[in-house]
């Protein structure tokens, strides 16, 4: 696989649910970050992790929780979220440091919370 | 407070002709500017920037232009296809925002391309 992956593609759960997203990239890049887009607002920045350390949280909830184990991976863990939190959460990779290159996005995850 | 605006929600253009993308910015300390494409289920795909040194940049067809006096710029097509029609988001990065500047975007709403044949 190449690019930026998501998994999974739609998500519906409840509010007492937990669920994890998953985010792989194939670019070698070593900068992640979780976007939400809700519906008719741009895209907000969430998180950004550099070489595995979250180096930016842009406010966001304690009920999103974000987890780096390497470079390549990244998972944004869900628990009690509300209706409101429903969106695409999208993921993207880039290379921070000597040869930075625009971000690339994954497909998202579209989120339905019940 | 929206700090980049793409007050067209939505633009119509015949194939062939020119399409024009506008985006203003109000944080005088972004100087790096993107557009980003997005097709529906897809993630938004990269498709040109510009820095701040610069008033124009070209690929292909496409050109944006930046009036940072104004703080503002635009996204030309030309001639537009088909293909083009899809959600076209502009983004800002701030001066001095580390390494991992490139992916800390700040995003307009998009404005909705469509391309008749």
């Amino acid at each position: 696989e190449t690019g930026v992956t998501q998994t999974p593609r739609h998500l519906v759960m409840g509010m007492t649910n937990k669920k994890s997203l998953k985010c792989e990239q194939h670019l070698g890049h070593n900068a992640m970050y979780w976007y939400k887009q809700s519906a008719k607002k741009p895209l907000e920045l969430m998180f950004v992790y550099n070489f595995k350390e979250q180096t930016e949280n842009n406010s966001v909830p304690s009920r999103f929780s974000p987890e780096c184990p390497n470079s390549s991976h990244l998972f944004l863990h869900l628990h009690t979220l509300q209706p409101e939190d429903s969106a695409l959460y999208l993921c993207a990779s880039s290379n921070a440091g000597r040869s930075n290159t625009e971000a690339f996005f994954g497909q998202g995850t579209r989120l339905t919370v019940v | 407070d929206q700090q980049v605006k793409q007050n067209s929600p939505s633009l119509s253009v015949q194939e062939g002709r020119i399409s024009i993308l506008n985006c203003d910015y109000t944080n005088s300390m972004f100087d790096y500017f993107l557009w980003y494409k997005k097709y529906p289920a897809e993630g938004p795909t990269f498709l040109i920037s510009i820095s701040s040194i610069k008033d124009k940049n070209e690929d292909g067809r496409f050109t944006v232009f930046l009036n940072k006096s104004a703080k503002h710029l635009s996204l030309h097509i030309v001639p537009s296809q088909p293909g083009d029609s899809a959600v076209y988001f502009c983004a800002a990065i701030p001066a001095n925002a580390g390494g991992t500047s490139y992916g800390k975007l700040t995003f307009g709403q998009g404005t909705i391309l469509t391309v008749h044949p």
